[in-house]
């Protein structure tokens, strides 16, 4: 079972800012907090990942709490194309299987 | 990112018959491989771990003399749906790990592979 839990849906207006809250309370201290993405009908894109610094690349910026047990995900300017469902995955950061959950439903509106 | 290629996109085939569903990672050698499989409105499930030169690893509940993975080198994995039923219709998706370092211990996927069983 996952060991994360999400909201099941939001919504967020087109050109604001997405923050999608992730609780993974008993995460370990080597485990990663890893973000992925599915677009109806595709597999799995790969947003971040973070250990325990806030990190940010092009697409998304990743915000984890000091004592690690919950992170948010923040898509600075959403668009209709970042309709999706969002999921955060705990992972060792090795070639190892990847637990989904069910998610958080994100849908973006005008 | 990393890219991993998955083919076919679809497939339809009769009931009885085999189905190989390929997965490539095109731009970085992959020494482990999983294939996962979703059913509509359910998140995604692992069904094996590939591991080049060596056999895969299945989840429990997932029959081995039915989805046969073959990983004979480190760029290539195939999944083979032997004798297929209306009930094996699914979602096919196959991710690949790219491993430490500047690689950054990221699991990359494909589009994945639509079966459909009449």
């Amino acid at each position: 079972d996952a060991k994360t839990t999400q909201p099941p849906s939001m919504d967020c207006a087109e050109g604001r800012a997405a923050n999608l809250p992730c609780n993974h309370s008993t995460i370990s201290g080597n485990e990663y907090v890893y973000w992925y993405r599915q677009i109806h009908s595709q597999g799995p894109q790969y947003i971040i990942h973070g250990l325990k610094n806030n990190e940010t690349n092009e697409m998304a910026s990743l915000i984890i709490t000091e004592d690690r047990k919950s992170s948010t995900l923040i898509l600075p300017h959403a668009t209709l194309r970042d309709t999706a469902v969002y999921y955060c995955i705990e992972g060792r950061g090795t070639a190892s299987k990847l637990t989904f959950g069910t998610g958080t439903r994100l849908q973006v509106t005008l | 990112g990393a890219v991993v290629s998955q083919h076919p996109s679809r497939v339809i085939c009769k009931s009885g018959t085999s189905v190989k569903i390929e997965c490539r990672s095109l731009d970085f050698q992959a020494t482990t491989m999983f294939w996962y499989r979703q059913f509509p409105k359910q998140s995604l499930m692992l069904m094996a771990t590939s591991n080049e030169g060596s056999k895969a690893t299945y989840e429990q509940g997932v029959e081995k003399d039915k989805f046969l993975i073959n990983h004979a080198s480190l760029t290539l994995s195939t999944l083979t749906v032997t004798s297929a039923h209306p009930e094996d219709s699914s979602f096919y998706i196959c991710s690949a790990f790219t491993g430490g370092l500047l690689a950054k211990n990221i699991q990359y996927f494909g589009a994945g592979t639509r079966l459909s069983v009449l």
